[in-house]
């Protein structure tokens, strides 16, 4: 069965600090995809990063960047110089598979709190 | 360009009673899922439409459904209302169902 980790439900750091949010998955197909989003409190689901299994080239956008390990199962996400406005819901997802087709697994996701 | 809408924005039902909630993916997209994010349950997977079919399902009782209409749009109904399906349901599109999924701002449901 395929599953989705995000072991820090909540994280508190104070801005300009750089955060880590973890991910860990577990699939056996070979053929998946890896998604991160951002749910601020109005409740909209934000999409950060798309990933498929098959490109492991880590990525950066402005001040995100990904680390994807297939040899650990991980699909990391850190925020450097962490902003108020970065305060959110994370969740981290996986798609792909047999019988998964067209549905996200996501993860409980993570709080991210950044204080002034 | 817009982007996925939902209407309406709250909706408060009795339990039993019938709730119809509605989708308008972004312009192309023919791909419409719906999650439920019920507190503590986290996001679920619902129901993924496409071409006006129904792809695949979650794990949810047969008086959740939906359906997709010739335009894209959806709408999902939930019969029989429980205090239980009081939650944040989320409508996302996508070109294809390996493409990105793009969310709506959702239909907050509360059932007293």
């Amino acid at each position: 069965a395929q599953k989705v980790t995000q072991a820090q439900t909540e994280i508190s750091v104070v801005e300009k600090e750089d955060v880590t949010l973890d991910c860990v998955y577990e699939t056996r197909d070979t053929t998946y995809y890896l998604f991160w989003y951002k749910q601020p409190p109005s409740g909209e689901l934000v999409f950060l990063i798309r990933r498929n299994s098959f490109d492991e080239q880590n990525e950066i956008s402005g001040r995100y960047s990904w680390n994807f390990q297939k040899s650990t199962s991980s699909f990391n996400f850190t925020i450097t110089a962490s902003q108020v406005v970065d305060s959110a819901v994370y969740f981290c997802a996986l798609s792909g598979g047999s019988g998964n087709t067209g549905k996200l697994i996501f993860g409980q996701g993570t709080t991210l709190q950044v204080k002034p | 360009e817009a982007g996925v809408t939902q209407s309406p924005t709250h909706l408060i039902k009795t339990r039993g009673q019938q709730a119809t909630l509605r989708c308008s993916p972004i312009s192309g997209h023919t791909s419409v899922y719906w999650y439920q994010q019920a507190l503590g349950l986290g996001l679920q997977f619902l129901l993924w439409y496409d071409e006006g079919e129904e792809r695949n399902r979650g794990n949810f009782p047969p008086r959740f459904s939906g359906r997709q209409f010739p335009n894209y749009s959806s709408e999902l109904n939930v019969n029989a209302l429980e205090l239980e399906d009081s939650a944040l349901y989320l409508c996302a599109s996508s070109l294809t169902w390996t493409g990105s999924a793009f969310f709506g701002q959702g239909t907050r449901l509360t059932v007293v």
